[in-house]
C-alpha cells in the first residue's frame, strides 16, 4: 500500500538555525513527491515538488527538498529558519495516473526568536 | 489569476441535515479533488472529478457524494450529517491529469456539525 511517514509531530528550531522536517515514502514505482505548508485556518500552499532529475529541489521562501531513493526519503530543509516559517507542514506522494494524494500526518514546526 | 475559490468559509449544521459544498477551480484547470480533514485522522481523500467523470473515490460512506459541472466548477454534498463529520472540507484542482503536476488547494469550508 502507498503510504506517507512523518516521523515527527513537532520540530522546535531557533530563528536563523537551519531546519529539516522528515518524510518518508512507500509507493509503487517512481514517486511524484510533494510538500505543502498550512498557517493556521487555511489552506494548504504548494512548496516543492520533485518529479525526476537532481536529487536536491529547490522551492518558494527558500524551502529545499533532498530526494533520496535508496533511503526512501524527501526531507524538507532551509538552511535558515524565520519566526514567520511557522506552520503545519505537510509530505505527499501522488499516485500514477490520478489527482489523489496521500499525505503524512503532519509536522509543526515552531521557529522560536 | 484567482485561486481556487471555495463556498462557504463557515458553516453550521444540526445533525440529521445535508450540507452542500462549493468549488471553484483556477481557470483552465480540469481536475478538482476533495479531502477532509481532521485532527485525529488528518487529511483523508474524498474524490476526484476530473472532465465531470468521478476518477476516484476514497474510503468514505455513500453520505459523501460530489459532482463536477461543464465549467469545472464542483461541488460535494454531505447527508444526514453527524457529529463527525465536523472537519476542514479543502477541494484542489490542478491543470491536467498527469500527476507531476502540483495541486493547488483553496481555504477550505469549515464544518461544524451541532
Amino acid at each position: 500500500a502507498q503510504s506517507v511517514a512523518q516521523p515527527e509531530d513537532q520540530v522546535n528550531v531557533a530563528e536563523g538555525n537551519p531546519l529539516t522536517v522528515k518524510c518518508t515514502y512507500s509507493v509503487s514505482g517512481n514517486p511524484y513527491l510533494f510538500w505543502y505548508v498550512q498557517y493556521p485556518n487555511r489552506g494548504l500552499q504548494f512548496l516543492l515538488k520533485y518529479i525526476t532529475g537532481d536529487n536536491l529541489v529547490k522551492g518558494s521562501y527558500g524551502f529545499e527538498a533532498e530526494f533520496n531513493k535508496s533511503q526512501t526519503s524527501f526531507h524538507l530543509k532551509k538552511p535558515s529558519a524565520l519566526v514567520s516559517d511557522s506552520a503545519l507542514y505537510f509530505c505527499a506522494v501522488r499516485l500514477f495516473n490520478t489527482g489523489k494524494l496521500i499525505f503524512g500526518q503532519g509536522t509543526t514546526l515552531q521557529v522560536k526568536p | 489569476k484567482a485561486g481556487v475559490t471555495q463556498t462557504p468559509r463557515y458553516l453550521i449544521k444540526t445533525r440529521g441535515q445535508q450540507v452542500t459544498l462549493s468549488c471553484s477551480p483556477i481557470s483552465g484547470h480540469r481536475s478538482v479533488s476533495w479531502y477532509q480533514q481532521t485532527p485525529g485522522q488528518g487529511l483523508q481523500f474524498l474524490f476526484e472529478y476530473f472532465s465531470e467523470t468521478q476518477r476516484n473515490k476514497g474510503n468514505f460512506p455513500g453520505r459523501f457524494s460530489g459532482r463536477q459541472f461543464s465549467n469545472s466548477r464542483s461541488e460535494m454534498n454531505v447527508s444526514t450529517l453527524e457529529l463527525g463529520d465536523s472537519a476542514l472540507y479543502l477541494c484542489a484542482s490542478s491543470l491536467a491529469e498527469e500527476r507531476n503536476t502540483e495541486a493547488f488547494f483553496g481555504q477550505g469550508t469549515r464544518l461544524t456539525v451541532v
